[in-house]
């Protein structure tokens, strides 16, 4: 079975400054796909960033980029220029490409605290 | 927005009680998943569907069944509600195998 290990509980940045939250997983397959995704206090799970493992150039969306490293089964997720709005729990995700079900493995969250 | 409802959004309930969730989708889309959400566990799944009256279990499926009778409904229920169920309750839709899967709002289930 995967697991996926989150080893930061929580993790503070001050506004406009970067912040990398970490993410590793343990998998025998070789298709798969990464996520991360953000949860407000409003409860709402928001997906993120996306990345598929067959490709080799990490994602980015505006502000957020990844650092994925196949290899070392390591997803790490770079927030550029924070903003009070980030604030928020952050899930990496697992998700086999060949499992009928598609259902995606969480690991235990971080919490970003952004300081003004 | 993904077009998921889920209902109720808050419930207390006591030990005991049946319980039932429900969650709505109005793109029918054809898999939709459960989850509950306890500190430092993430999201596990509790049981998905992949087509109306197709179901299997997930991560943590004891004390919890489902029901699809039509594409746009999956219901969750708890047939006798215990405290350790006490959590929030995620459904989720995904519309094909190469897409995300997108979150209703949750619904926080209390059970005293």
């Amino acid at each position: 079975a995967q697991t996926v290990t989150q080893s930061q509980p929580e993790m503070s940045v001050q506004e406009a400054e970067t912040v990398t939250l970490s993410c590793t997983y343990d998998t025998s397959e070789s298709d798969y796909y990464l996520f991360w995704y953000k949860q407000p206090p409003s409860r709402q799970m928001i997906l993120v960033i996306r990345q598929e493992a067959y490709k080799q150039q990490n994602a980015t969306e505006n502000r957020f980029s990844v650092n994925f490293q196949k290899a070392a089964k390591s997803f790490s997720l770079k927030i550029s220029d924070s903003q009070l709005g980030d604030a928020a729990m952050y899930f990496c995700a697992y998700r086999s490409a060949n499992n009928a079900g598609n259902m995606l493995t969480f690991g235990g969250g971080t919490r970003l605290m952004v300081k003004p | 927005d993904a077009g998921i409802t889920q209902s109720p959004r808050h419930k207390v309930t006591e030990t005991g009680t049946p319980v039932t969730l429900r969650c709505h989708q109005t793109e029918n889309h054809r898999y939709m998943y459960w989850y509950r959400q306890d500190p430092g566990h993430g999201l596990r799944l509790i049981h998905y569907s992949y087509g109306v009256k197709d179901t299997d279990k997930g991560e943590v499926s004891d004390g919890y069944s489902v029901s699809r009778s039509k594409t746009e409904d999956f219901l969750l229920t708890l047939e006798s509600a215990t405290s350790s169920q006490t959590s929030v309750y995620f459904c989720a839709i995904r519309k094909d195998m190469l897409s995300s899967q997108h979150f209703g709002d949750g619904t926080r289930l209390s059970i005293l």
